[in-house]
């Protein structure tokens, strides 16, 4: 298996761009979780999904922030306008049904909004 | 979930035993103790989870104290590969949210 799949690598944009991040989860795996990573914050959960169902957004900052899952092995997060707070390296992580809480990680998307 | 805390940084030879420590004091009956690490520039990456009893893979061993108030992650052999940011996190493990703090960094010299 490929693990979880992230597009782009890296992403740079101005401020007031909208911004997408896609992930491909594992096969099978039916959760999924977007993170952020900040020097200042840490690593934290925004959103997560379970059978392609958002369960959880407190963690998404504001209304510029949303997040899909069109079908099992697709979703998406968008950022309209963006900001250059929103700087950030974008993690998402999947989970399968059976998992006591392991998830797999992809390998990030270093957002830079200028 | 119970909160963690783990030292800020540790250093280890490289060919030694790294053990990592953690408290959580305020752990629940029904969550795991589970460790995560992170290497410069990658995501997260799943080590070993425990409730009670001790475990061990291919990575690491995870030791659970009796009371559960603290566990401490070993790395038996530790390599250059093995330095990065170490993630100690208490989780029902049924719930999705993982709740990472700062972690303990591990640097392993020659």
């Amino acid at each position: 298996d490929a693990g979880v799949i992230q597009s782009p690598r890296h992403e740079v944009t101005e401020m007031g761009q909208e911004v997408t991040l896609r992930c491909k989860p594992i096969s099978g795996h039916n959760s999924l979780f977007w993170y952020r990573q900040t020097m200042m914050r840490g690593l934290e959960l925004l959103i997560y999904f379970n059978n392609n169902v958002p369960i959880d957004d407190s963690g998404m900052p504001e209304d510029r922030f949303s997040a899909k899952m069109p079908n099992a092995s697709f979703s998406t997060l968008k950022i309209q306008p963006s900001e250059p707070r929103d700087s950030a390296v974008y993690f998402c992580a999947s989970r399968s049904t059976g998992g006591l809480g392991e998830q797999f990680f992809g390998p990030g998307t270093r957002l830079t909004v200028l | 979930d119970a909160k963690t805390t783990q030292p800020p940084s540790m250093d280890c030879a490289e060919g030694r035993a790294a053990n990592l420590p953690c408290n959580h004091s305020t752990i629940s009956g029904n969550e795991y103790v589970y460790w995560y690490r992170q290497i410069h520039s990658q995501g997260p990456q799943y080590i070993i989870h425990g409730l009670k009893n001790n475990e061990t893979n291919e990575m690491a061993s995870l030791i659970i104290t009796e009371d559960r108030k603290s566990s401490t992650l070993i790395l038996p052999h530790a390599t250059l590969r093995d330095t990065a940011v170490y993630y100690c996190i208490v989780n029902t493990g049924t719930a999705s949210k993982l709740t990472f703090g700062t972690g303990t960094r591990l640097q392993v010299t020659l």
